[in-house]
């Protein structure tokens, strides 16, 4: 499987976008790019999910890079409750598996 | 959508026991999946549940220490057996309701053994 490489922490301010980026420089033709959130002491939910088209959905955008070597995603304005770790993951048309790398720890700050 | 209900939510349990873990959803699926997040890590892979046949494992992972059980498409059981402290973690089901489409978790089991 393609590999992500993700910030291990960012934090934002409340009410601020947030920029969480993901570079995936393996990626292949048919790799789509995962976006799942784990807030604490919960099971991971779906964010939004692309591939190769920017996407927008009631949660959040994502931005991918023309040669898809990297992605984006954007919370447009974050909130306390968008505290979580976020996961890019990559994974091949026609493969359900979802492999979970080490993600990114979104702290905000009120 | 699916809505999964896992059970027990946690348990603390003896080494050399076994716990089953239960994973209901509302609806039919084609895909269950089992993770594994032990303290402060990600999530990792047990194995594939498939309907009507023997589940997939991944490496590391194997039938005699997580047997799995996927008696229909909206039910699964996740066994940890002869358990030692290094099994103390979070285990989570989750469910692909169509191809290619997005996961939804269950809000897993606290696992300690003592």
């Amino acid at each position: 499987d393609a590999k992500t490489t993700q910030p291990n922490s960012m934090e934002s301010n409340e009410e601020e976008p947030v920029h969480l980026p993901c570079n995936h420089s393996t990626i292949s033709g048919t790799d789509y790019i995962h976006w799942y959130r784990q807030l604490p002491s919960q099971g991971p939910e779906y964010v939004i999910h692309g591939l190769t088209s920017n996407v927008n959905n009631r949660m959040a955008s994502l931005a991918i890079a023309e040669d898809r070597k990297s992605s984006t995603l954007i919370l447009h304005r974050a909130t306390l409750r968008d505290a979580a770790v976020y996961y890019c993951i990559l994974s091949n048309f026609g493969n359900e598996k979802l492999t979970f790398g080490t993600g990114t720890r979104l702290t905000i700050i009120p | 959508s699916a809505v999964i209900s896992q059970k027990p939510s946690r348990d603390i349990c003896q080494r050399g026991t076994s716990l089953t873990i239960q994973c209901q959803v509302d609806s039919q699926v084609t895909m269950m999946f089992w993770y594994r997040q032990q303290p402060g890590q990600s999530l990792t892979l047990i194995a594939t549940a498939n309907q009507g046949s023997e589940a997939t494992y991944e490496s590391g992972f194997v039938i005699d220490k997580f047997p799995i059980s996927r008696p229909n498409l909206t039910f699964s059981t996740l066994t940890v057996s002869n358990m030692s402290p290094e099994d103390s973690s979070i285990y989570l089901c989750s469910v692909e309701t169509g191809f290619n489409e997005k996961l939804f978790f269950g809000s897993g089991t606290q696992l300690s053994v003592l």
